[in-house]
């Protein structure tokens, strides 16, 4: 498998503002994914990040609340817009090979977010 | 969408008794996977099940995918206070853009 650094760890912010979530792999991945998690609750699939083209956003997750950027195949980041208390969640980053036996998904130490 | 259901949501245990945690997937899958996440971590994989009817272990960890691949379960034999945390299986399927997507979890607890 391989590392993904995520930061922030976590953050406070007041609400209307944004807050960009940044995940950096030690090698290269072929895919990368976002997932929001509610404590006590199970992961939610918020977008696929494409490298170099827009991402692929889940039902109930749009481009303008979530945008996501994807520029080489080791680095993302997730922005969470106009954020309201509602957003608070912790914030996962994962890094997935395909094309070979083991296509398991590992993850950044994901970011707690708490509006305010 | 594709859904993946696990249940019990909850399991309180003895240290010792053995822990069970079932798993269903409203598609067939390619393939399924087990994660462990600790209190305040995040999730860790585990292992991979690709087979139809395929069974695996990891020392007190018995992992089972269905014949009709939709289906698996972990079955931990003689819990220990380290099994403590929420288990997810996690369900792949090729035709939906290899995304993963996770189950409900179970979180296991245990009295000393």
């Amino acid at each position: 498998s391989a590392v993904i650094s995520q930061k922030p760890s976590r953050d406070i912010c007041q609400r209307g503002t944004s807050l960009t979530i940044q995940c950096q792999v030690d090698s290269q991945v072929t895919m990368m994914f976002w997932y929001r998690q509610q404590p006590g609750q199970s992961l939610t699939l918020i977008a696929t990040a494409n490298q170099g083209s827009e991402a692929t956003y889940e039902s109930g997750f749009v481009i303008d609340k979530f945008p996501i950027s994807r520029p080489n195949l080791t680095f993302s980041t997730l922005t969470v817009s106009n954020m309201s208390p509602e957003d608070s969640s912790i914030y996962l980053c994962s890094g997935q090979r395909t094309g070979g036996l083991n296509t398991e998904a590992f993850f950044g130490q994901g970011t707690r977010l708490t509006v305010v | 969408g594709q859904q993946v259901m696990q249940i019990p949501q909850y399991q309180h245990v003895q240290e010792g008794e053995d822990f069970t945690t079932y798993c269903n997937s409203s598609t067939t899958l390619s393939n399924i996977q087990w994660y462990k996440q600790r209190p305040g971590g995040h999730p860790v994989f585990l292992i991979q099940l690709v087979k139809s009817g395929e069974v695996k272990k990891q020392k007190r960890l018995t992992f089972q995918f269905g014949e009709a691949k939709k289906n698996s379960s972990l079955h931990i034999t003689a819990t220990q206070t380290t099994d403590v945390g929420t288990y997810f299986c996690a369900g792949l399927n090729y035709s939906s853009a290899s995304k993963i997507i996770f189950g409900s979890g179970t979180r296991l607890s245990i009295r000393p």
